[in-house]
């Protein structure tokens, strides 16, 4: 499994856009980009994938860089209730498994 | 939808003792994955499944086993625990065309004293 680099842990305040980068010079072409994120004391929950183009949905934004090597998860305007890990993972189509590495803890100041 | 329903949340088990955690989905969804996360850590798969019948093992299988006879369920079995077992363990499952997400449960918190 390709694997990918991200920062241990970034701090912003509320109602500021989050730019959470991630490094995968590995990557394949069959390789989706996919982000969840754990809440303290929850399960992970799916935020988005793409696999080249950029991505929007009620979430959250992904920017893919042209040769696939890196993205950003952008959060438009955090809130408190975005403070959690956040990680990034690579996975192929029909990908029967995920494979977490360490993520990036988000801290959202009031 | 319940979704991805874990049994029980929080258990304390004696070293040696076996016990099977219960992962069941009401979703209909082909593939299903059991991961434990250790304090400050990240999850690391411990088995899988693509379908009933068929398991395969993840980065920590040792230690565990794992039945799939039906599409629903995943059980978790925990042969003799050792205090190294204590952990959240999350189980997950997503459909098996296109490319979606997994949908994890809440967690199962286990101490083996």
């Amino acid at each position: 499994d390709a694997k990918t680099t991200q920062p241990n842990s970034m701090e912003s305040n509320e109602e500021e856009p989050v730019h959470l980068p991630c490094n995968h010079s590995t990557i394949s072409g069959t390789d989706y980009i996919h982000w969840y994120r754990q809440l303290p004391s929850q399960g992970p929950e799916y935020v988005i994938h793409g696999l080249t183009s950029n991505v929007n949905n009620r979430m959250a934004s992904l920017a893919i860089a042209e040769d696939r090597k890196s993205s950003t998860l952008i959060l438009h305007r955090a809130t408190l209730r975005d403070a959690a890990v956040y990680y990034c993972i690579l996975s192929s189509q029909g990908a029967q498994k995920l494979v977490f590495g360490q993520g990036t803890r988000l801290t959202i100041n009031p | 939808n319940a979704g991805v329903t874990q049994t029980p949340k929080f258990q304390v088990l004696k070293t040696g003792q076996s016990m099977t955690l219960q992962c069941a989905q009401d979703m209909n969804h082909e593939y299903m994955s059991w991961y434990r996360q250790d304090p400050g850590m990240g999850l690391r798969l411990i088995h899988y499944s693509v379908g009933a019948g068929i398991t395969d093992q993840g980065e920590v299988p040792n230690g565990y086993n794992v039945s799939r006879s039906t599409t629903e369920d995943f059980p978790l079995r925990l042969l003799s625990a050792a205090p190294s077992q204590t952990s959240v363990y999350f189980c997950a499952s997503r459909r098996d065309r296109g490319h979606y997400g997994y949908t994890f449960g809440s967690g199962t918190r286990l101490t083996v004293v």
